[in-house]
C-alpha cells in the first residue's frame, strides 16, 4: 500500500538554527506529494506541494522540500527557526481516492 | 474569500445525544471531505463529496455516522447517537478538482470543530 513515513514524532530546535523534517515515500511511479502545517487549535495549511515539475519546492514562509527519488524522500527544510515555526508538520502523499496523512511530526522551538 | 467555515468550533454533549457539525466550502469548490483527528489515530479520512455525490465513504466508522451536501456550498456530519470514543477533532476540507481526489488537489481544511462527548 502506498503510504508516506515521518521519522520523526519530535523535533526540537533553537531559534536561528537550521530544521530538517523527514519523510519518506513508498515508491510510485508519479507521486503527489504535500507539505501541511497545524498550529495549536487551528485547521491544516498548505506549505508547499511537489508534482513532478521542479524537485526542489519553495513554499511559505521561508520552508522548501527536496524530492529525491533515489531515496524516496521528501524532507522539509528551513534555514533559520522561528518561534512562530512552532506546530505540527504533516508529510501527505495525493493518491487516486485519497490523501495519505504521515503521523505528523511536532515541531518546538527553544528561544 | 472567508474560506472553509466550520461551526460550531466547539461541542460539549453528552453520550446519547445527537451531533451535526457544519461546514460551508470555499466557493468555487466542488470538492468537500470531512476528516477526523484524535492522539491515537492521526487524521483519518470519513468521507469525501465531488459535485454533491458521496464518492468514498469507507472511513465512516458505523451507521451512527451520516454525512450530506444540501446544495454545492454545505454540508453536514451527524452523529446519532454520540459516544465518548467520538470524541476528536473533526475537519472539513475543500478543493477544486474533477472526479474526487486525483492525487494532486489542494485541500483548504476549516479550523475544525473539537467534540467532547462526556
Amino acid at each position: 500500500a502506498q503510504s508516506v513515513t515521518q521519522l520523526d514524532s519530535h523535533v526540537s530546535v533553537s531559534e536561528g538554527t537550521p530544521v530538517l523534517l523527514r519523510c519518506n515515500y513508498s515508491s510510485s511511479y508519479s507521486p503527489s506529494l504535500f507539505w501541511y502545517v497545524q498550529h495549536p487549535n487551528k485547521g491544516l495549511q498548505l506549505l508547499l506541494k511537489y508534482t513532478s515539475a521542479a524537485t526542489l519546492v519553495k513554499g511559505i514562509n521561508g520552508f522548501e522540500a527536496e524530492f529525491k527519488k533515489s531515496e524516496t524522500s521528501f524532507h522539509l527544510t528551513k534555514p533559520s527557526a522561528h518561534m512562530s515555526d512552532a506546530a505540527e508538520y504533516f508529510c501527505v502523499r495525493g493518491s487516486q481516492g485519497n490523501l495519505i496523512f504521515g503521523k505528523g511530526t511536532k515541531l518546538s522551538v527553544k528561544p | 474569500d472567508a474560506g472553509v467555515i466550520q461551526s460550531p468550533r466547539h461541542e460539549v454533549t453528552e453520550m446519547g445525544q445527537e451531533v451535526t457539525l457544519r461546514c460551508k466550502l470555499i466557493s468555487g469548490h466542488n470538492s468537500l471531505f470531512w476528516y477526523r483527528q484524535t492522539m491515537m489515530r492521526g487524521l483519518e479520512l470519513l468521507i469525501y463529496f465531488n459535485n454533491n455525490v458521496p464518492i468514498d465513504d469507507s472511513g465512516m466508522p458505523e451507521d451512527r455516522f451520516s454525512a450530506k451536501m444540501p446544495n454545492a456550498s454545505f454540508s453536514t456530519l451527524k452523529i446519532q447517537p454520540s459516544e465518548p470514543r467520538d470524541s476528536a477533532v473533526y475537519f472539513c476540507a475543500s478543493s477544486f478538482g474533477g472526479g474526487g481526489l486525483s492525487g494532486a488537489n489542494v485541500l483548504t481544511f476549516g479550523a475544525g470543530s473539537r467534540l467532547t462527548v462526556l
